[in-house]
């Protein structure tokens, strides 16, 4: 079956220092992989997707980036932290876009002081 | 921007009542899919109904879709504690790999 990690589950951050937020996939291969934040009382946006190893779409212009190392791995980074950037990041994946359901993992609760 | 919008934003029932979410959103859709969150945790799927369906049944869920009123409901039957959560619709509008787009979801408390 296939499982989603993400790690670290919490995590807090001083106002400009960097990060890197990391998800592996289990027991799939070449998964459509996204990222999401959840700000506290908003639903979900979402930030990156990828459809591919190096290949990343964003949907929202921001300081963060993402990045596909490995067919299962997707990293999401920044080089200076922003209060903004608190919040629960959220990584999924499906098999083929929005046509099929997607699969979250636990997600990781930052917050930058 | 927010495409669907779940109301109310939340509820507070008996158990062994039923339970009514409502989402609304505003351009086409390919599907439409319903998750829950419990507190601290990731979505988990409930149900996916494509643009052609109009009703999908899943154990104590139903699902309803009026693409013409851009409107979709969830109930959930003879509720439980365990369905204690936040619910959020999600709509694909299709044409790629991109996402879905969610709206802020429904408290749901059921009391014991």
């Amino acid at each position: 079956s296939q499982t989603i990690h993400q790690w670290p589950a919490t995590l807090v951050q001083p106002v400009g220092s960097p990060l890197s937020l990391e998800c592996t996939v289990e027991g799939t291969s070449n998964p459509n992989l996204y990222w999401y934040r959840q700000a506290a009382g908003r639903g979900l946006q979402l930030l990156f997707y990828s459809v591919g190893i190096g290949q990343i779409s964003s949907e929202v212009p921001q300081n963060l980036s993402a990045s596909r190392p490995q067919d299962r791995q997707f990293i999401l980074s920044s080089k200076k932290l922003l209060l903004s950037d608190s919040g629960f990041y959220l990584c999924a994946w499906s098999v083929s876009g929005g046509v099929q359901p997607q699969h979250f993992g636990d997600g990781t609760r930052l917050s930058i002081l | 921007s927010q495409q669907g919008e779940e109301d109310p934003q939340a509820l507070s029932i008996q158990e062994g009542e039923n339970a009514t979410m409502n989402c609304s959103y505003k351009t086409s859709i390919n599907n439409l899919q319903w998750y829950r969150q419990n507190s601290g945790r990731g979505l988990v799927h409930l149900i996916l109904i494509r643009s052609n369906e109009r009703e999908k049944h899943s154990g104590r869920l139903r699902v309803t879709l009026d693409t013409s009123k851009k409107s979709s409901s969830l109930l959930i039957t003879a509720s439980r504690a365990a369905d204690t959560a936040s619910y959020f619709c999600g709509t694909y509008s299709g044409g790629g790999a991109d996402g879905l787009t969610f709206g802020k979801g429904t408290h749901l408390i059921i009391q014991p």
